[in-house]
C-alpha cells in the first residue's frame, strides 16, 4: 500500500526567503509523484510531477521538486518566497498502475510574512 | 466548459437525510475520480469511472455512499442517511484517459447537522 506523509502541517517563511515542504513517500513499487496546490475556495492545481524521468522536475511559478529514491523523499522547494505563493500544498502519489488514483498527504499550509 | 464543474457549492443537510452531489468533468475527459476532504486532511480518493469499464469503488467508506456516470459525462454521488462523520468537502477530478493529469473541480462543502 501507498502512503504520502508530509512534515509539518504548517510553514512560515517570510518575502523572498526560501520555501521548502517536505514529502517523504511509501511505495511497494516506484511511484509517480505530484505536487498540487489549493488556494482558498478554489480546487487544486498542478505544481508538478515526478513519472520516472528526470529527477529534478521543475513546475509552475518558480516551484521544483527532487526525487530522491535513497530517501524516498519528493521535497518542494522555491528559491524565493511571494505573497501570493500562500496556499495550502499536497503532495500525493499513485501506483504506476491504470486506475492512477492518487494518495495524498494531510497538506501543508504555507504563511507568507511580509 | 473550461475547467470541472461542481454543484452545489455548499450543501448542508440534516443527520438522516439523503444528498446528490453533482459533477461535470471537462468535455472529452474519459476518467472521473470522487475524492473526499475532511478537515485538517488531505484528499481520500472514493470512486474512479473510466469510460464504459466498471468503476473502481474501493475508496467508497460504507454502502451508504454510491455514484453513478452516464457515459462520459456527467456523475453523481449519493449519501443516503447522512451522518455527521460525512461531513468534508467532496472533489471531482477528471483527466484526458487514465492516467493523465487530474483536473480538479472546487468542490462541494458538505455540513451534516
Amino acid at each position: 500500500a501507498q502512503s504520502v506523509t508530509q512534515l509539518g502541517s504548517h510553514v512560515s517563511v517570510s518575502e523572498g526567503a526560501l520555501v521548502l515542504l517536505r514529502c517523504n513517500y511509501s511505495s511497494s513499487v516506484p511511484p509517480y509523484l505530484f505536487w498540487y496546490v489549493q488556494y482558498p475556495n478554489q480546487g487544486l492545481q498542478l505544481l508538478l510531477k515526478y513519472t520516472s524521468a528526470a529527477t529534478l522536475v521543475k513546475g509552475i511559478n518558480g516551484f521544483e521538486a527532487e526525487f530522491k529514491k535513497s530517501e524516498t523523499s519528493f521535497h518542494l522547494t522555491k528559491p524565493s518566497a511571494h505573497m501570493s505563493d500562500a496556499a495550502e500544498y499536497f503532495c500525493a502519489s499513485s501506483y504506476s498502475g491504470s486506475a492512477r488514483q492518487l494518495t495524498f498527504g494531510s497538506g501543508t499550509q504555507l504563511t507568507v510574512l511580509p | 466548459g473550461a475547467g470541472v464543474s461542481q454543484s452545489p457549492s455548499n450543501k448542508v443537510t440534516e443527520k438522516g437525510k439523503d444528498v446528490e452531489l453533482r459533477c461535470d468533468p471537462i468535455s472529452g475527459h474519459t476518467a472521473l475520480y470522487w475524492y473526499r476532504q475532511r478537515l485538517g486532511q488531505g484528499l481520500e480518493f472514493l470512486i474512479y469511472f473510466q469510460g464504459n469499464s466498471a468503476p473502481d469503488k474501493s475508496g467508497l467508506p460504507s454502502d451508504r455512499f454510491s455514484a453513478e456516470r452516464t457515459g462520459e459525462s456527467v456523475s453523481t454521488l449519493t449519501i443516503q442517511r447522512t451522518q455527521q462523520e460525512d461531513s468534508a468537502v467532496y472533489l471531482c477530478a477528471s483527466s484526458l484517459n487514465a492516467g493523465g493529469e487530474q483536473f480538479f473541480g472546487p468542490g462541494t462543502r458538505l455540513t451534516v447537522l
